[in-house]
């Protein structure tokens, strides 16, 4: 099946700790995208990559960094510059102007 | 800069009524997309509807409509005789021609009870 797969589900992180999450697609889409989602905040964009090894921020880009090595691949870290990291992040690819596709998601709580 | 407004943020009906999610949006763009997403307890944002700017007839399918008003800024979202399975968290979203990040809403929250 086609789709996107997001690793682990649920993710701790300690103090002072950097934590990867991981995104892989099997849709040949060019696009990538990490959202953040907050109780009652809906989705804030993080970062997104249009082709391989290129992204750009998005509005809440500090404290997490990308790479795009490979199309299908689209991991995230989440570095201890954040400070209040404790959310539920979602993957999504797309391919040119069509809908975003998205994983299921990971929880990630603090120690 | 875009912004897409929910003002609901929780809605509770009893199955087989009838509900309509409000969204209203802002955007300088004469060209956009308009989306509704649908986000059961599950976690996954699953795919409803798109409508671009240039498009607005109205569109139904099953149980579900949406009302497109450029007039108003508004794509609303009907639910007809709504079932438990409805209950999830629904998400309209924005995005500029030429560019395929999104703006979402805030959500409704969306409860169904038997």
């Amino acid at each position: 099946d086609g789709g996107i797969t997001q690793s682990p589900k649920y993710l701790f992180r300690k103090e002072g700790q950097n934590v990867t999450l991981s995104c892989e697609q099997n849709l040949n889409h060019d696009a990538m995208y990490w959202y953040r989602q907050d109780p009652g905040q809906g989705l804030r964009l993080i970062y997104y990559s249009q082709i391989v090894n290129d992204f750009q921020k998005g509005d809440i880009a500090e404290g997490y960094s990308v790479s795009r090595e490979k199309k299908e691949s689209f991991p995230l870290t989440v570095t201890s510059a954040q400070k209040n990291p404790t959310a539920f992040y979602l993957c999504a690819s797309s391919i040119r102007s069509q809908p975003q596709h998205f994983g299921d998601g990971t929880r990630l709580s603090i120690l | 800069a875009q912004k897409v407004t929910q003002a609901q943020t929780e809605i509770s009906v009893v199955e087989k009524e009838d509900v309509t999610l409000d969204c209203v949006y802002e955007t300088r763009d004469t060209t956009y997309y308009l989306f509704w997403y649908k986000q059961p307890p599950s976690g996954e944002l699953v795919f409803l509807i798109r409508r671009n700017s240039f498009d607005e007839q109205n569109e139904i399918s099953g149980r579900y409509s949406w009302n497109f008003q450029k007039s108003t800024s508004s794509f609303n979202f009907t639910i007809t005789a709504s079932q438990v399975v409805d209950s999830a968290v629904y998400f309209c979203a924005l995005s500029e021609a030429g560019y395929s990040t999104l703006t979402f809403g805030k959500g409704t929250m969306l409860l169904v009870s038997p």
